[in-house]
């Protein structure tokens, strides 16, 4: 059981727009604004996409966005391509909790 | 540009001992705030432990708490990490990763480290 939840899959067409959800508590995801977002391809090691909710590391494409709402991070990736598809895990910082960091359980996203 | 290197898979026996290494270039190892992170077969990521400048200390995530050890050699920069009392659970790709921001983000990888506990 993960600590914060993300749907296991989603998909969409070329050059669709997805978004994915990443839902925790007050402890964590909306307790702060240090929800961070990676792409996991098969066999590779995470990517970081986002990090402070909606900033973006140098070098990922501006296709890549970040939100958050309460309890509720998102992650939108626009003009999809067929390199996004990927594992994609969410995190948040929790605080002086332990583990002081918690992931999400992943989302498979599917360029159909 | 950070770049992590972390040793070759191994294969253990429950009840043993493991011990990964992560080495370091593109920066020093005091520099960088080092953490691990684990991912079963087919599983999600879970945070093990890491380095926190705020406490200045490494803090270890409960669930493995008096199993790991992480530990650094600043005179390689390298970095490791000890998970004794394996089962067959810990089986698993094994990470290091850097946060450069102090918030837990962590924006350079080590490719993996396989460890598999088998009898």
């Amino acid at each position: 059981q993960s600590a914060l939840t993300q749907p296991p899959s989603a998909s969409g067409s070329p050059g669709q727009s997805v978004t994915i959800s990443c839902t925790g508590t007050s402890s964590d995801v909306g307790g702060y604004n240090y929800v961070s977002w990676y792409q996991q391809h098969p066999g590779k090691a995470p990517k970081l996409m986002i990090y402070e909710v909606s900033k973006r590391p140098s070098g990922v494409p501006d296709r890549f966005s970040g939100s958050k709402s309460g309890n509720t991070a998102s992650l939108t990736v626009s003009g999809l391509q067929a390199e996004d598809e990927a594992d994609y895990y969410c995190s948040s910082y929790a605080g002086s909790n332990n583990p002081r960091v918690v992931f999400g359980g992943g989302t498979k996203l599917t360029v159909l | 540009q950070v770049q992590l290197v972390q040793s070759g898979a191994e294969v253990k026996k429950p009840g043993a001992s493991v011990k990964v290494s992560c080495k370091v270039s593109g920066y020093t190892l005091t520099e960088l705030s080092m953490h691990w992170v684990r991912q079963a077969p087919g599983k999600g990521l879970e945070w093990m432990g890491g380095f926190d400048p705020e406490d200045g200390e490494t803090i270890y995530a409960q669930k493995f708490q008096g199993r790991v050890t992480m530990t650094e050699d600043t005179s390689t920069d390298t970095a490791y990490m000890e998970l004794s009392s394996l089962r067959s659970e810990d089986t698993a790709v094994y990470y290091c990763a850097t946060d450069s921001g102090g918030w837990y983000l962590f924006d350079y990888w080590g490719q993996g480290t396989l460890v598999t506990v088998s009898s």
